[in-house]
């Protein structure tokens, strides 16, 4: 079956560190893979995604490339700030499976000033 | 934004009462999705719906069912509630068409307490 596993958390940064947040997956076929952001009391946004092996999604300063070798969708960005404090979700889906999505548990990062 | 509405948006009720949560989208998208979100859990499935009256159920369906009789709305419906049913409820929308990549939509969710 399909699955995703994300780096638990939480994690704390100081405003302006380098943020990296770990996603392995397991995939029938051949999978799209997303990032998710949700800001305390919203609903779930999506912040990026890939489609094929060694796209780059890229939105907001925040970057995750599509690793089929390492079966990998790592999230990074260079220097956060206050406002990314958020839960983050990554997320695949596989084609001909009803588009459904299958998430990891989430991470919750929390940026300090 | 996508247009994803869900009501009630709070609602608390007793064990053993039968609750329906409603999701309302304006895209006239495909495929509709329930989910509840529990802490150390991210979002699970409950069921999903490919067209008006196709449904199917996702990882967590028992204890729920579905209806979809118009392509904008898709009911979740808890017909005894219990305290384990206390969760966030999320809808999702997608369309295949469009996106072709299984990206969705979310909607602004429902708190359900059961007490």
């Amino acid at each position: 079956g399909n699955s995703v596993t994300q780096m638990e958390g939480p994690v704390t940064l100081s405003e302006e560190a380098f943020l990296t947040i770990n996603c392995t997956y397991t995939a029938t076929g051949y999978p799209s893979l997303f990032w998710y952001v949700q800001y305390p009391g919203e609903g779930l946004q999506l912040l990026l995604k890939a489609t094929k092996a060694d796209d780059k999604g890229s939105n907001k300063g925040f970057e995750a490339t599509y690793r089929k070798e390492t079966t990998s969708f790592h999230l990074e960005k260079g220097s956060v700030q206050v406002s990314d404090s958020a839960v983050y979700f990554c997320a695949l889906s596989v084609g001909g499976s009803n588009y459904k999505l299958t998430f990891g548990k989430g991470t919750l990062l929390t940026v300090n000033p | 934004d996508a247009g994803i509405t869900q009501s009630p948006r709070h609602k608390v009720t007793e064990t053993g009462t039968p609750v329906t949560l409603r999701c309302h989208q304006t895209e006239n998208h495909r495929y509709m999705y329930w989910y509840r979100q529990d802490p150390g859990h991210g979002l699970r499935l409950i069921h999903y719906s490919y067209g008006v009256k196709d449904t199917d159920k996702g990882e967590v369906s028992d204890g729920y069912s579905v209806s979809r009789s118009k392509t904008e709305d898709f009911l979740l419906t808890l017909e005894s509630a219990t305290s384990s049913q206390t969760s966030v409820y999320f809808c999702a929308i997608s369309d295949s068409g469009l996106a072709g990549d299984g990206e969705q939509f979310f909607g602004p969710g429902t708190r359900l307490t059961v007490l």
